[in-house]
């Protein structure tokens, strides 16, 4: 059974850091493209960031480039957002969420539970 | 950036047809955007329904069904049951990499 669990949000002011953490298990998560996406309170989902299998590319919304960054650790089966210089509109339940490819195309196709992030001060 | 249209809310009734859509701002939405479609419940994760226009997953009910329509991509759910009340959205790939969802459509069974 695929699992992604997500761990390290909480509160911060504005300005602090946090590192979210996603441990995956079920699948071979070295294989996958991973991503983050947040949803702020009562909104819609946003992607943030994606990750390629080895770590080599990454991309990121405009909206979180220069202050997140993400990483993963494949001997560990984790992905890691890394998230400096917060903001109050970072404010989010952020999902660690992994992808799948086939002859079709892509699919963001499992995701965790997610972890919430409060920035306030 | 590329803004990601959906209905913000639709009603049907309970064995019904709904159709939702999903339009980019950059112009049609074609294969290579390869739309997907999302369900999310209140207090839950999004579950995947619908990849690539049309593909489903394993555990997507079979009255789901995604396709093209008028330049949009499309999710029609048919026989409506009232489990199907969530909120649901559509992902477009941007390129490069870069990936907008839609606003979402609450689908409320009435």
């Amino acid at each position: 059974e695929v699992q992604l669990v997500e761990s390290g949000g909480g509160l911060v002011q504005p300005g602090g850091s946090l590192r979210l953490s996603c441990a995956a298990s079920g699948f071979t998560f070295r294989s996958y493209w991973m991503s983050w996406v947040r949803q702020a309170p009562g909104k819609g989902l946003e992607w943030v960031a994606n990750i390629n299998q080895d770590g080599s590319a990454k991309y990121y919304v405009d909206s979180v480039k220069g202050r997140f960054t993400i990483s993963r650790d494949n001997a560990k089966n984790s992905l890691y957002l890394q998230m400096n210089s917060l903001r109050a509109e970072d404010m989010a339940v952020y999902y660690c969420a992994s992808w799948w490819k086939d002859s079709s195309g892509w699919s963001l196709v499992y995701w965790g539970q997610g972890t919430r992030v409060t920035v306030s001060s | 950036q590329t803004v990601v249209t959906q209905e913000p809310s639709l009603t049907v009734s309970p064995g019904g047809t709904v159709t939702l859509t999903c339009a980019s701002s950059t112009g049609a939405v074609t294969s290579g955007y390869y739309p997907n479609w999302f369900q999310q419940k209140p207090g839950q994760a999004p579950r995947a329904l619908i990849y690539s226009i049309s593909n489903k997953h394993s555990w997507t009910p079979a009255r789901f069904s995604g396709s093209l329509l008028g330049g949009k991509a499309a999710l029609t759910l048919s026989g409506v049951q009232p489990e199907d009340e969530a909120e649901y959205y559509c992902l477009l790939y941007c390129g490069g990499a870069f990936w907008v969802f839609g606003g979402g459509t609450k689908l409320t069974v009435l």
